[in-house]
């Protein structure tokens, strides 16, 4: 298995609801990354998650929590979003701090309405 | 610092023709140099990477060159095809020590014509 999978691949959500994104991968990536992509940008990193444990947060509004449960899980759960917050959010995953490769899925296209 | 420059923003090319994306940094501490493609919809996919010790990579089509001196890479798409056109990021990765982080370039769209 070669993939990251995100779910789900949308999601309208009111401002007042809670809701959170899911990302899986059986590569045995230790490293796993959440981003931002707006449309007609470069993705903008959120957090980086390496062994388990939050390495990066890119100053991140708090209505923005990610958790990673186990090594091939990460996931981002949403509370109070704006609308400005409405964005294509990408996964990745990458074996570690000392290697290189990134492999990303496909994206949650987050609608705040 | 962590900034990464590209060009050019848009691009058009005729099929068989040759694609040239341009990259940029300014931090001598990034060590490794991915380009991604990225169609409407679409996550990144990793389409061929560089480390700052090879000047030159050819994978198929496609060729970057890394110039260490000058702090430039670029992409070269030879016979380029109707099925190339989409958006291309190039990136470059800083290491924090516990962690690694890829800041992207600010995209191309490619557009290929028959």
């Amino acid at each position: 298995d070669t993939e990251v999978t995100q779910t789900p691949k949308h999601l309208v959500m009111g401002m007042t609801n809670k809701k959170s994104l899911k990302c899986e991968q059986h590569m045995g990536h230790r490293a796993m990354y959440w981003y931002k992509q707006k449309a007609k940008k470069p993705p903008e990193l959120m957090f980086v998650y390496s062994y388990e444990k939050l390495s990066i947060n890119e100053s991140v509004p708090s209505r923005f929590s990610p958790e990673c449960p186990n090594s091939s899980l990460l996931n981002l759960h949403l509370h109070a979003l704006q609308p400005e917050d409405s964005a294509l959010y990408l996964c990745a995953s990458s074996q570690g701090a000392g290697n290189y490769g990134y492999t990303f899925g496909s994206g949650t296209r987050l609608t705040v309405v | 610092q962590q900034q990464v420059k590209q060009s050019p923003q848009s691009l058009i090319v005729q099929k068989g023709g040759i694609s040239i994306i341009n990259c940029a940094y300014e931090n001598t501490a990034f060590d490794y140099f991915p380009w991604y493609q990225q169609f409407p919809g679409k996550g990144p996919a990793l389409l061929i990477a560089i480390r700052p010790d090879v000047s030159e990579k050819k994978e198929g089509r496609f060729t970057i060159s890394f110039n260490k001196s000058a702090k430039q890479f670029s992409l070269h798409i030879m016979d380029s095809q109707p099925g190339d056109s989409a958006t291309y990021f190039c990136a470059a990765r800083g290491n924090t020590g516990t962690a690694s982080k890829l800041t992207f370039g600010t995209g191309t769209r490619l557009q290929v014509t028959l």
